[in-house]
């Protein structure tokens, strides 16, 4: 299993331009997540999914968009960038019904930079 | 999300055992976990502890929590240089499985 994936690992984009991220993951997992960390901030929950066709906001949703349109992706938009997405951003997935104390699985990240 | 605050760095010699302090101030918290993130990479997780448990130990690693407090603590013993990275506490509510992270505490391990 590759588990969470992904893609891409690094962009630069300039201010205004318009990007998507993909995080997928093959543990049929029911619940995904998109998560920004930013230095001495944590990580902070953008948008969540609780199964295939659902979103909600999370704490930081302004400025993103998101998708579930297969249970195995989950995609991030940025529609308009802006300086303050620099950040590196986490997909997560778990699955509330394997264990009580839901773990989630991170995928590896990816790095963006807003110029 | 609700507070969750541990500090930012720890050096610690090779051998000797790290305390890493987390506090949190939901009082529904359920459960209570410690990641670890590696350079480069995304988030473990490490150990977590139900929130009618005071202690929790597995191998090198003893998890300590006090409700009434809202404090949580990870030591690890012997620590050693595979050790070095960001450990972060989280914490959830039983009828909501999003996560709320503290900012992480950069644990590194000196020779």
């Amino acid at each position: 299993n590759a588990g969470v994936t992904q893609t891409p690992k690094f962009r630069v984009l300039k201010t205004g331009q318009s990007m998507t991220l993909l995080c997928a993951q093959d543990m049929n997992h029911e619940y995904m997540y998109w998560y920004r960390q930013d230095p001495g901030m944590g990580l902070r929950l953008i948008h969540y999914s609780v199964g295939e066709g659902t979103t909600a906001k999370g704490e930081v949703p302004d400025g993103y968009n998101v998708s579930r349109l297969k249970k195995q992706n989950f995609l991030l938009g940025l529609e308009s960038a802006a300086p303050s997405q620099t950040s590196v951003y986490f997909c997560a997935s778990s699955h509330p019904g394997l264990a009580d104390y839901n773990e989630q699985f991170f995928g590896p990240g990816t790095r963006l930079t807003v110029l | 999300g609700e507070d969750v605050e541990q500090s930012l760095f720890l050096s610690v010699r090779e051998g000797d055992s790290s305390v890493i302090n987390c506090t949190y101030t939901d009082s529904s918290s359920t459960y209570l976990y410690w990641y670890k993130q590696e350079p480069g990479a995304g988030l473990q997780l490490l150990t977590y502890i139900f929130s009618n448990m005071d202690m929790k130990q597995d191998q090198r690693l003893t998890v300590l929590l006090n409700k009434k407090d809202k404090h949580l603590s990870l030591r690890i013993a012997d620590t050693q240089t595979g050790d070095s990275a960001i450990y972060f506490c989280a914490e959830t509510a039983y009828s909501d499985y999003k996560l709320s992270f503290g900012a992480g505490t950069t644990v590194t391990v000196r020779a």
